[in-house]
């Protein structure tokens, strides 16, 4: 079992609607979560942060954590063409693994006009 | 408030050659993170570094590779005798001492002729 799983799409949505990524993780200790943006060719840009259980909103961004079904989730609502891109999910163990973000192989999203 | 600094963008050299990739990070950050993004795959830790000491480096291969972070200059990741099977792109991130949060350098695309 991988420790981070999201689906590889790729995800295509109209311009305008709601996009919605899925992300699991296997170390049911883990305590931070992160989405990272990646375009092609490109780094992977920050997005959002989420410790706590619930939902975190920040623009048309949404991050939201259930760490009892050990799932975090990015909502994307209003999508646009620039938002084209691959999304990673990070988890952070904590502990001993402080430092070390594991990250799932990420989902292509593709928002259409 | 320059972001992480990564020198150079790209890297050419020959099998058995050595490569040094420099990482500079942000402003009020000390804590820098290495990760290696092999063509079509994922994001993969491999070090964690603190100003003069390695906190985390379970994600190093064993043979040819070593990094640091000197008290003055940037942090250096290390290959020697380089393999075609080493080229990949790079990338170094930062965080500050109270925070968990990595932000990205743009990388070095290493390629191994």
């Amino acid at each position: 079992q991988k420790e981070v799983e999201q689906n590889s799409g790729p995800l295509s949505v109209p311009e305008g609607a709601i996009a919605s990524l899925n992300c699991t993780y296997s170390d049911r200790g883990s305590q931070s979560f992160f989405w990272y943006r990646q375009y092609s060719g490109k780094s992977p840009e920050l997005i959002m942060s989420i410790y706590s259980n619930g939902d975190k909103e920040d623009g048309r961004f949404t991050a939201q954590l259930n760490k009892a079904s050990q799932y975090v989730s990015l909502l994307i609502r209003d999508s646009q063409p620039s938002d084209s891109a691959t999304y990673l999910c990070a988890v952070n163990a904590g502990g001993t693994s402080y430092g070390k973000l594991t990250f799932g192989q990420g989902t292509i999203l593709t928002v259409h006009p | 408030n320059a972001g992480v600094m990564q020198n150079p963008r790209h890297l050419v050299r020959r099998r058995g050659q050595e490569a040094r990739l420099r990482c500079s990070p942000m402003k009020g950050h000390s804590h820098v993170y290495w990760y290696r993004q092999l063509p079509e795959e994922g994001l993969k830790f491999m070090v964690y570094l603190q100003k003069e000491n390695i906190i985390d480096e379970s994600g190093m291969p064993k043979e040819r590779f070593s990094a640091e972070f000197p008290k003055e200059g940037p942090s250096i990741l290390r290959i020697q005798q380089v393999v075609r099977g080493d080229s990949a792109a790079y990338f170094c991130a930062s965080s500050p001492p109270s925070d968990n949060e990595q932000f990205f350098g743009p990388g070095t695309r290493l390629t191994v002729l």
